[in-house]
């Protein structure tokens, strides 16, 4: 099973909403990953966790919080977003942060901001 | 700085006809070099990769890469494609070293005609 799951799989929000991303997964992997892809555009890498501590924060506004509450789960918190910020979120998840490890991704939300 | 760089943006083939779809990378230490697939409106999916050994990988749906270490190319090719393969392909690069940081290139849209 190399399943990464993520809800909702779709969300709209106003600016001033606050409002979370779920990602989750039960291959027991312990490197857990989002990124921010726009349309037409490659997935680019917002954060990353290893045994549940942030390992990478690729200078993500401080809007965009990341939790990862145990190894299974990864959530993404999102406070006064911009019209910009709409985009497909995914989450993706490796056993090991190790070189010869591969990213499973998940389907994504689809995230507008109005 | 470390890119990936896709030359084909949008390639449009007829149904059987040969594919290949470059990739090249700019890191000269030990890279992981992986190709993910994007189908309308469904998730990332590997479609093979290359840890180490064999230059020549093979993939899922008939899809093999060629890892050309002096050139620093990782070329995906398919012999005869069909309509199905309707896509946007990715090529990534991950670096070695604990990160887990992903860097992909633009990806290449490919359409194939029945």
């Amino acid at each position: 099973d190399t399943e990464v799951t993520q809800t909702p799989k779709h969300l709209v929000m106003g600016m001033t909403n606050k409002k979370s991303l779920k990602c989750e997964q039960h291959m027991g992997h312990r490197a857990m990953y989002w990124y921010k892809q726009k349309a037409k555009k490659p997935p680019e890498l917002m954060f990353v966790y290893s045994y549940e501590k942030l390992s990478i924060n690729e200078s993500v506004p401080s809007r965009f919080s990341p939790e990862c509450p145990n190894s299974s789960l990864l959530n993404l918190h999102l406070h006064a977003l911009q019209p910009e910020d709409s985009a497909l979120y995914l989450c993706a998840s490796s056993l090991l942060l190790a070189s010869g490890e591969t990213q499973y991704f998940g389907p994504g939300t689809r995230l507008l901001v109005l | 700085a470390q890119s990936v760089s896709q030359h084909n943006h949008h390639v449009i083939l007829s149904e059987a006809a040969s594919l290949e779809l470059g990739c090249n990378y700019s890191y000269g230490g030990t890279v992981n070099l992986f190709w993910y697939v994007q189908y309308p409106g469904q998730h990332l999916q590997l479609l093979l990769k290359y840890f180490s050994g064999d230059p020549l990988v093979k993939g899922i749906k008939g899809f093999e890469a060629e890892f050309i270490k002096s050139k620093f190319s990782f070329n995906l090719r398919k012999p005869s494609v069909q309509w199905s393969d309707t896509a946007e392909y990715f090529c990534a690069v991950r670096p070695s070293g604990n990160t887990g940081k992903l860097i992909f290139g633009q990806g290449t849209t490919l359409q194939v005609k029945p």
